[in-house]
């Protein structure tokens, strides 16, 4: 596509149960990035994607989170048994190549209540 | 860990300031710098993206510049505008670390 798209665009759920967050990056791009940014705060790294490689998962906050790529495109984050303070907006990227700049989505806003 | 760093966190200024926003890393040992630039409740747009080898991007009123002996960005905006007035961000792209970024008002 175009852009980065991501889906939905807000989120309402309640606290305990799961959500898929949607991450569909620009055509041919072998990088995806998740971040996440809490209100007033700057960008907090989760999870990074490159073509085929295993995934660096460093940044995921614990394992309530957890995220795939499939056939090198379309990407899921997953958190499982939600909590308030994991309301937040979440952002994906992608880019070319590693260490290419980043294109990003316009973000889910996720609210937990 | 590479820590990026924005001074101010905020700032304020008169239409028609020329002014400048800084960004500070503590690893030198990097590969390409991002600018990017925040409306409230919006995603991220990019501005500029400077790599190792380059000193400075210049894009309309826009220049960016990097050196990396010292750790340091900088986003100058030349005769600024109302419609400058977002949240700008500076991301070291080959460590996926983004700064707190510099909320920007420019007054009419």
């Amino acid at each position: 596509g175009a852009g980065v798209s991501q889906s939905p665009s807000n989120k309402v759920t309640e606290k305990g149960k799961d959500v898929e967050l949607r991450c569909d990056p620009i055509s041919g791009h072998t990088a995806l990035y998740w971040y996440r940014q809490s209100l007033g705060q700057g960008l907090e790294f989760l999870i990074y994607f490159q073509g085929n490689s295993a995934p660096d998962k460093s940044g995921l906050p614990s394992d309530r989170f957890s995220a795939e790529r499939t056939g090198g495109s379309v990407s899921t984050l997953t958190i499982q048994r939600t909590q308030q303070e994991d309301s937040a907006v979440y952002l994906c990227a992608s880019s070319l190549a590693p260490n290419n700049g980043y294109t990003f989505g316009s973000g889910t806003r996720l609210t937990v209540v | 860990k590479q820590e990026v760093t924005q001074i101010p966190a905020a700032l304020s200024v008169p239409e028609g300031e020329n002014l400048v926003l800084n960004c500070s890393f503590t690893d030198s040992a990097i590969y390409n710098l991002q600018w990017f630039r925040q409306d409230p409740g919006k995603g991220l747009t990019s501005l500029l993206l400077i790599q190792s080898s380059q000193r400075e991007q210049t894009s309309g009123r826009l220049n960016a510049s990097l050196d990396k002996s010292s750790g340091r960005s900088t986003l100058y905006i030349a005769a600024s505008q109302p419609g400058d007035s977002a949240t700008y961000l500076c991301a070291v792209i080959s460590d996926m670390r983004f700064g707190a970024g510099t909320r920007l008002t420019v007054k009419p």
